[in-house]
C-alpha cells in the first residue's frame, strides 16, 4: 500500500514567488494534517482537514498561506507571495481516525526561499 | 515557555550502551503522549505510545508520569541503528493536533 506521499521533495523559490506543495494521503484516509518544521525549530501544526472541511487551520501562519482538498482526496499548500521566513521542511500526515497511532507521515518537502 | 521541552542534545554514547531521554509538557490537560523517531531528512515515525503504567517494546521503555507532566524513554543495550532524533510528542489538550518538542539527537558510536 502506498504510504503519504508530497511533491516536491524539494523546491528552491526566490522571495515573492509562488509554490504549491502537494499532499496525497493514504487512500481512504480523511484526516489529512500539514504540518512545519523551520531550521532550528520545533515541528509545528499548520492545519487539520476532515475530508474537504477544513477542521483546524489556527496554525496558519498568515494569509500568505492558502490549503485546499478538493474533493477529500489530496491537499495542496500554496504560499503566496513566499518570504524568506517560509522556508523549512512542510510534513503532511494522514489518517483514518484521529487517532496519532494510525497517523503516517510524508516524507515532506524541503523549502528554501531565497 | 515551550509546550513541550526537551534537551536537544547531541548524545553520544558507545554501542551497548543506556541512554535515557526526558521531556515535559506544559498542558496538563495533555490526553495522549508519544515519543517519535526521525532519521536524517526523513519523516517523522512513531515509535511508542506512552502510558501511565510504563509500557516497554524490546529495548525501549517509555514512562509518564502525569503529575509532574514528565516523560521519559529509555533505550537499552544500544545499536548504531538507533542514531537519530528522539522527538517528544503530546496530543494537545482540547485540540486534535500534535505538539512536537524540538527532538533529541542521539549518535551511538562504534
Amino acid at each position: 500500500e502506498a504510504g503519504v506521499t508530497q511533491f516536491p521533495s524539494h523546491s528552491v523559490i526566490e522571495k515573492g514567488q509562488t509554490v504549491t506543495l502537494r499532499c496525497d494521503p493514504i487512500s481512504g484516509h480523511d484526516n489529512l494534517y500539514w504540518y512545519r518544521r523551520v531550521m532550528g525549530k520545533e515541528i509545528k501544526f499548520l492545519l487539520h482537514f476532515v475530508k474537504e472541511s477544513k477542521q483546524d487551520e489556527s496554525g496558519m501562519p498568515n494569509n500568505r498561506f492558502l490549503a485546499e482538498r478538493t474533493g477529500g482526496t489530496y491537499s495542496t499548500l500554496k504560499v503566496q507571495p513566499a518570504e524568506l521566513e517560509d522556508s523549512g521542511v512542510y510534513f503532511c500526515a494522514s489518517s483514518q481516525v484521529p487517532r496519532w497511532t494510525e497517523a503516517f507521515f510524508g516524507q515532506g518537502t524541503r523549502l528554501t526561499v531565497v | 515557555r515551550k509546550e513541550v521541552e526537551q534537551d536537544p542534545g547531541p548524545f553520544n554514547v558507545p554501542e551497548g550502551a543506556t541512554v535515557a531521554f526526558n521531556c515535559t509538557y506544559s498542558n496538563s490537560a495533555s490526553q495522549s503522549f508519544f515519543w517519535y523517531r526521525q532519521d536524517c531528512r526523513k519523516e517523522p515515525k512513531l515509535l511508542m505510545s506512552v502510558y501511565s503504567s510504563g509500557n516497554e517494546d524490546g529495548r525501549f521503555t517509555a514512562q509518564l508520569n502525569r503529575a509532574s507532566q514528565y516523560i521519559s524513554l529509555l533505550i537499552r543495550d544500544s545499536k548504531l541503528s538507533d542514531s537519530a532524533t528522539y522527538l517528544c510528542v503530546v496530543f494537545g489538550g482540547a485540540t486534535n493536533k500534535l505538539i512536537f518538542g524540538t527532538g533529541t539527537l542521539l549518535a551511538v558510536q562504534p
